[in-house]
């Protein structure tokens, strides 16, 4: 019973591509959210949307941007990939101040 | 700010020894307070939530507003607990809303 999916495991991209990882989710959420997890440093919010169309910046957006088109499904972009954005991308949905519901990750490598 | 610390990186224990994993929290407001688990190679999910007040395998989590804590606690550790643990937070402040982790606490659980 898969709630979030995240469109892939693993990606391997060249520096200065155009990245997009996406993200759907099967249970009405109002809110998603795009993380990275980094060993040490936990899980870091990029950016999050509240509804259609809205967004707000996380505590590392510099080099992201967001775009939430249908209410299920939130795409994280990264506009010109640096190897400094190698990272597990984290997505998650959730109703306002309940459990967060995670998908499976996705490792993106950035040579 | 709002922010969540987790001070231990890494905890070791013997099988039947009490854990704690600490968690403070600083927040301006009521936050909504979680602790998540990723056991290996599987996604992030909750583990307990503070409103619910119940016993997840053997696990419960205080709130104390006067310390800012949320600490979880198991009397009696078990190998199959070794894991990666993250306290959360989630809550409006100044008009934005917020779902933010700490840095992650490993869980060793020794035979």
């Amino acid at each position: 019973d898969v709630k979030v999916t995240q469109s892939s495991r693993y990606l391997v991209k060249r520096t200065g591509e155009k990245v997009f990882l996406e993200c759907v989710q099967d249970m009405d959420h109002e809110n998603m959210f795009w993380y990275r997890q980094d060993p040490g440093l936990g899980l870091r919010l990029i950016y999050f949307s509240y509804d259609v169309k809205m967004k707000e910046k996380g505590d590392i957006p510099e080099g992201y941007s967001v775009s939430r088109e249908k209410k299920e499904r939130f795409s994280l972009i990264l506009e010109s990939a640096s190897t400094n954005q190698t990272s597990m991308y984290l997505c998650a949905s959730s109703l306002m101040d309940t459990e967060a519901f995670f998908g499976q990750g996705t490792r993106l490598t950035v040579v | 700010a709002q922010r969540v610390t987790q001070p231990e990186k890494l905890l070791s224990v013997f099988k039947g020894a009490p854990v704690e994993l600490k968690c403070n929290y600083s927040y301006s407001g009521s936050p909504e307070l979680f602790w998540y688990v990723q056991y290996s190679r599987q996604r992030l999910q909750l583990l307990l939530r503070h409103i619910s007040r119940e016993s997840i395998k053997g696990f419960t989590a205080d709130l104390n507003k006067g310390e800012t804590s949320f600490h979880l606690k198991k009397p009696f550790a078990q190998e199959e607990d070794s894991a990666m643990y993250y306290c959360a937070l989630s809550g409006r402040t100044s008009g934005t809303y917020k779902y933010i982790f700490g840095t992650g606490t490993r869980l060793k659980v020794l035979a």
